[in-house]
């Protein structure tokens, strides 16, 4: 069965430092994709990143890149020049089958000035 | 991208009554489907809202409790039914969205308290 593992329950940065969320995966299927989410307090959950698995290079958005090692399977989530607002959960998902997802246990993230 | 709204944004229910929410999309798309997030916790799917066909649901979720409308591409409704206090959640509707890159985008959220 596919499952995704995020290990850290929170996380601290400091403003303008970059900060890493880990993330790994299990799945026996070759084609999969990768997703990160931002949830603020609102509960919104706001789409952030996609890595494909025959992606070859990894993805970027902006401030947000996704760390793609297959062979390991881990998807982690960099967030460059954190921002006060950057302070949120985060969840990585894996896309099963037919585009539904499944999540993990999530990352709160606090960034201090 | 796409822009999926939900209504009522939040509601306060009595244990026993039943509550329908709406998730409205600004493009036509084949699946939707429709998540919980119970207090603290992750996000579960609930079940795939197809138009034309019955919803598909995961283990653990029955159509008596969570019935769900799928009339066109565009709209889909999930109702909670029978409400009890272990209801309370936040209830997400989602669709993906396939172009250049894979994205699935979600809608506000409905945040559900049961009394």
């Amino acid at each position: 069965a596919q499952k995704i593992t995020q290990t850290q329950p929170g996380m601290f940065v400091q403003e303008k430092e970059a900060v890493t969320l880990d993330c790994t995966y299990d799945t026996s299927d070759p084609s999969y994709g990768l997703f990160w989410y931002k949830q603020p307090s609102s509960g919104e959950m706001i789409f952030l990143i996609y890595q494909g698995s025959y992606d070859q290079q990894n993805a970027t958005e902006g401030r947000y890149s996704l760390n793609f090692q297959k062979a390991r399977k881990s998807a982690n989530l960099v967030i460059s020049a954190s921002q006060l607002g950057d302070s949120a959960m985060y969840f990585c998902a894996m896309r099963e089958g037919i585009d539904k997802l499944i999540f993990g246990t999530g990352t709160r993230l606090q960034v201090f000035p | 991208s796409a822009v999926i709204s939900q209504k009522p944004s939040r509601d306060i229910c009595q244990r026993g009554t039943s509550l329908t929410i709406q998730c409205q999309v600004d493009s036509q798309v084949t699946m939707m489907f429709w998540y919980r997030q119970q207090p603290g916790q992750s996000l579960t799917l609930i079940a795939t809202a197809n138009q034309g066909s019955e919803a598909t649901y995961e283990s653990g979720f029955v159509i008596d409790k969570f019935p769900i409308s799928r009339p066109n591409l565009t709209f889909s409704t999930l109702t909670v039914s029978n409400m009890s206090p272990e209801d309370s959640s936040i209830y997400l509707c989602s669709v993906p969205i396939r172009g250049l890159s894979d994205e699935q985008f979600f809608g506000p959220g409905t945040r559900l308290t049961v009394l």
